[in-house]
């Protein structure tokens, strides 16, 4: 099945300023890489998700680099803001529909 | 309207009691999910219902059985509750078989004592 892996676990960051999650997986039949945004107390959110006939998508502040040759992805969110504080999931689905997560990033952004 | 609705939002249970979870979702999708989060919030599929239908059942204790009355709705029930079911519960949906854009509900936080 499919394994994904996810950098780093904490990340503080200043308001205002850049920040970046990554994540790898294993199985190159992985299709499909959303990633979700669960503040504290609240279901998983999805806020941005790419394919693998795409290289990179961006939505205002955040956006998702893939590269299916390393089998990685990434998050980025510029201009950090305090509502940008939460636990950021990656995700993989493979060809056996499991939609396969990382184990978490707890981002917070020091106002 | 809330797309994806789980009762009760807490559960708090004495070890060895049977309880149930139910979901619904009014988006009309054809598959619904149920994962759990453990204490270091780490999300792992539990079961998959296409159209009423079993698709996925992952290596989880047979203490656990869903149950999708109709395609709207699907309910897990737990026999024999144990301190390690201690989690929380997501009930989720999407279009077809594959999770693509899955909308979680908002989470049953089970606690065993």
């Amino acid at each position: 099945g499919e394994n994904v892996e996810q950098h780093p676990s904490t990340l503080s960051v200043q308001e205002g300023d850049s920040a970046v999650i990554k994540c790898t997986y294993s199985d190159s039949a992985s299709n499909y890489f959303p990633w979700y945004k669960q503040e504290l107390g609240k279901r998983p959110q999805l806020i941005i998700d790419i394919r693998s006939n795409v290289g990179e998508k961006k939505d205002q502040r955040i956006a998702v680099t893939l590269n299916k040759t390393a089998k990685h992805f990434s998050l980025h969110i510029t201009e950090t803001q305090p509502e940008d504080s939460a636990v950021y999931f990656c995700a993989a689905i493979s060809n056996d529909y499991k939609l396969s997560f990382g184990a978490g990033t707890t981002v917070t952004v020091r106002a | 309207d809330t797309a994806v609705s789980q009762t009760p939002k807490y559960l708090v249970t004495q070890m060895g009691n049977d309880k149930s979870i139910k979901c619904e979702q009014n988006l009309g999708h054809d598959t619904m999910y149920w994962y759990k989060q453990d204490s270091k919030k780490f999300l792992k599929i539990m079961f998959s219902y296409n159209n009423k239908e079993l698709i996925i059942n992952e290596t989880v204790p047979n203490r656990f059985s869903p149950k999708s009355p109709d395609k709207a709705h699907l309910n897990l029930h737990i026999n024999s509750l144990e301190l390690g079911d201690s989690a929380v519960y997501f009930c989720a949906s999407s279009q077809d078989p594959r999770p693509t854009e899955a909308f979680f509900g908002q989470g049953t936080r089970l606690t065993v004592v």
